[in-house]
């Protein structure tokens, strides 16, 4: 079976702070992707990437930037985190390189709450 | 552009009732259709897909077929159970962009 980890299932950090969450899958999947989810607007894309050191940008970047350093793990980074950054946070792989059409597998999301 | 809507709940239903979720989508060519389902707790588990026009997609007894008429790709089950009590999202996938959710549907299923 596919896994996806998520460093930490809740998170609580202050106005200002750097954020660094951390994305783990273990089934060499190419594509990695970090969504946000809110109630009533669904998920949105945030950033991707098909490979090591290469990332795009999705719907809502701002505020955002990504890392990825190695095939299995893909970081989610808020600069300076503000309190509309409060959220669930999903990392999800796939597999099939620069092909978006191939089933997404979900990590159990990082709740985070800015104050 | 592309886009998925979806009912969005709360559907409250007895245990063995039929359950319908409509979704319909807005795209060009021909994207591939999810339903993915989220327990309480959870991150998101795909639950069917469907590829082509008129393809079925099924699983645990849910199923969902891919209607390019109608644009849509309903979500159905015969019996539900207290255990399918979850969110359940439609989305779809076109090929060279992004996946794109629907809004979620709860489903609360009462013994």
């Amino acid at each position: 079976d596919v896994k996806v980890t998520q460093s930490s299932r809740y998170l609580v950090k202050r106005t200002g702070e750097k954020v660094f969450l951390e994305c783990v899958q273990d089934m060499d999947h190419e594509n990695m992707f970090w969504y946000r989810q809110d109630p009533g607007l669904g998920l949105r894309l945030i950033y991707f990437s098909y490979d090591v050191k290469m990332k795009e940008k999705g719907d809502i970047p701002e505020g955002y930037s990504v890392s990825r350093e190695k095939k299995e793990r893909f970081s989610l980074i808020l600069e300076s985190a503000s309190t509309n950054q409060t959220s669930m946070y999903l990392c999800a792989s796939s597999s099939l390189a620069g092909v978006r059409t191939d089933t997404q597998y979900f990590g159990p999301g990082t709740r985070l709450t800015v104050l | 552009g592309n886009s998925v809507t979806q009912m969005e709940g709360p559907v409250t239903l007895s245990e063995e009732a039929f359950l319908t979720i409509n979704c319909t989508y807005t795209a060009t060519g021909y994207p591939s259709l999810f339903w993915y389902v989220q327990y309480p707790g959870e991150g998101l588990q795909l639950l069917l897909k469907a590829t082509k026009a008129d393809d079925k997609g099924s699983n645990k007894g849910f199923e969902a077929t891919y209607r390019k008429e109608t644009t849509s790709f309903h979500l159905e089950k015969g019996s539900v159970q207290v255990s399918d009590s979850a969110v359940y999202f439609c989305a779809l996938d076109n090929y060279g962009q992004n996946f794109v959710f629907g809004p979620g549907t709860r489903l609360s299923v009462l013994p």
